[in-house]
């Protein structure tokens, strides 16, 4: 059974940082491409990035470049997720989701960015 | 304001066909595949159609999808009270290099 499991979300102050994991489960991890993609309170779906299987190619939605990075540990079928100088707007449920379909979708994990 | 554009709302009643639409340009949907998703409220989203037209196991072959030119569309028939949520089309542009989502359409079965 695929699974694929968020961590790392909190409540953080604006201008901080924080980690998002993705552990991943029940699927060949390293043959496919993985996506962040937020949902904020009320609001739509935003794709915040995209990585390639091999980790080599990372895209990133304009909203958080420069700000966020995505990595990924293929031995380790994980996900990672930096986000540096968060802002409120950050604010949101993020989700780790496989394949560019979007095939399979954690649950997500909430980031508050408030003071 | 979403690249993808989708009527914010539709409504019908159960046992009708309601229809979904999502309109892009040639950046996106004319020239990349479209996927739709489920999301009923505080749960994540779920794929019901991809490649535009695809269902996953066990979707119901009441869901369907189509596209054409810079267009996608969901269609959904028999439509039943457990249909009520959010959805969403996504697809890749290859001129912004982003996944980008519609901003979705709140189905209402009356």
């Amino acid at each position: 059974e695929v699974q694929l499991v968020e961590s790392g979300g909190g409540l953080i102050q604006p201008g901080g940082s924080l980690r998002l994991s993705c552990a991943a489960s029940g699927f060949n991890f390293s043959k496919y491409e993985m996506n962040w993609v937020r949902q904020a309170p009320g609001k739509g779906l935003e794709w915040v990035s995209h990585i390639s299987a091999s980790g080599r190619t990372v895209y990133y939605a304009d909203s958080v470049k420069g700000r966020f990075r995505t990595t990924r540990d293929n031995a380790k079928n994980s996900l990672f997720l930096q986000m540096n100088s968060l802002r409120a707007e950050d604010r949101a449920v993020y989700y780790c989701v496989r394949a560019v379909t979007g095939d399979y979708w954690g649950r997500g994990t909430l980031v508050t960015v408030s003071s | 304001q979403s690249v993808l554009t989708q009527p914010p709302s539709v409504s019908a009643a159960p046992g009708q066909r309601v229809t979904i639409s999502c309109s892009g340009s040639s950046s996106n949907i004319g020239n990349n595949y479209v996927s739709w998703y489920q999301q009923f409220p505080g749960t994540a989203p779920k794929l019901l159609i991809y490649d535009n037209n695809k269902r996953p196991s066990g979707i119901p072959d009441r869901f369907s999808g189509s596209k054409s030119g810079t267009s996608a569309t969901l269609d959904i028939t028999g439509l039943q009270t457990g249909d009520e949520a959010d959805y969403y089309c996504g697809t890749w542009d290859f001129s912004l290099s982003a996944r980008l989502f519609g901003g979705g359409t709140k189905l209402t079965v009356l």
